[in-house]
């Protein structure tokens, strides 16, 4: 059972948006910054948005981040049939003091 | 470009001892900036963040796994390790490098990862 909790799958069409969302609480997410990752199949994770809303360089713009109290949300516009693969949310949790990861979502694009 | 590099057995026997090290290259493990950590995905499942070190030493791990984890960093040779006492199959997994910036919570760098079977 993870600390963070993600729905396991989404799914839209080519071209469409698509919003993952990442559930904490006040330990987490309510007074940490949160981070997303991409996993393609069969690679490493790699960070995708950063201080809950930021995109490191080379990271297209139809990627974005919020947050709102306890949760936050990843929403991908645009969406390409490369854009399939698991995503994770991760942030610091303050009384457990330890990384924390979302279960993760599995992104299919019909 | 920074790289991180997993190194270490691919198969442990149960009740053995998993021992990986993490060769840094194009940064230092001695940077202020950073910890330096490690994440497992066991076959199939999500990502599980192990533990993280900082230069000084000072470490912090998952509190389900603490008693049977040690992280160590070695600044001499650019490179930390991970050990994890009396495994099982539970711990079957492919274990990343990563590091991890101390401000932000990111974990902006990752290793290939290696496949770590617990198997007689």
């Amino acid at each position: 059972q993870s600390v963070l909790t993600q729905p396991p799958s989404v799914s839209a069409a080519p071209g469409q948006k698509v919003t993952i969302s990442c559930s904490g609480s006040s330990s987490n997410i309510g007074n940490n910054y949160v981070s997303w990752y991409q996993q393609l199949p069969g690679t490493a994770p790699k960070l995708l948005i950063y201080e809950n809303n930021k995109r490191p360089s080379g990271i297209p713009d139809r990627f974005s981040g919020s947050k709102s109290g306890t949760s936050a949300t990843l929403g991908i516009t645009g969406l390409q049939t490369g854009d399939e693969a698991d995503y994770y949310c991760g942030t610091w949790d303050t009384s457990l003091s330890a990384d924390v990861f979302g279960g993760g979502t599995t992104l299919t694009v019909l | 470009q920074l790289q991180l590099q997993e190194s270490g057995p691919g198969l442990v026997k149960p009740s053995e001892t998993l021992s990986l090290t993490c060769t840094v290259s194009g940064g230092s493990v001695s940077s202020s900036s950073y910890y330096w950590g490690w994440i497992r995905q066991p076959p199939g499942k999500g990502l599980e963040w192990i533990g993280n070190i900082y230069y000084s030493g000072s470490a912090h791990y998952n509190p389900s796994l603490k008693s049977r984890v040690t992280i160590s960093v070695d600044t001499s040779k650019n490179e930390f390790s991970l050990k994890v006492t009396s495994v099982t199959a539970a711990d079957t997994a492919v274990y990343y490098c990563a590091r991890r910036v101390l401000s932000s919570s990111k974990v902006d760098y990752w290793g290939q990862g290696t496949l770590v079977t617990v198997s007689s």
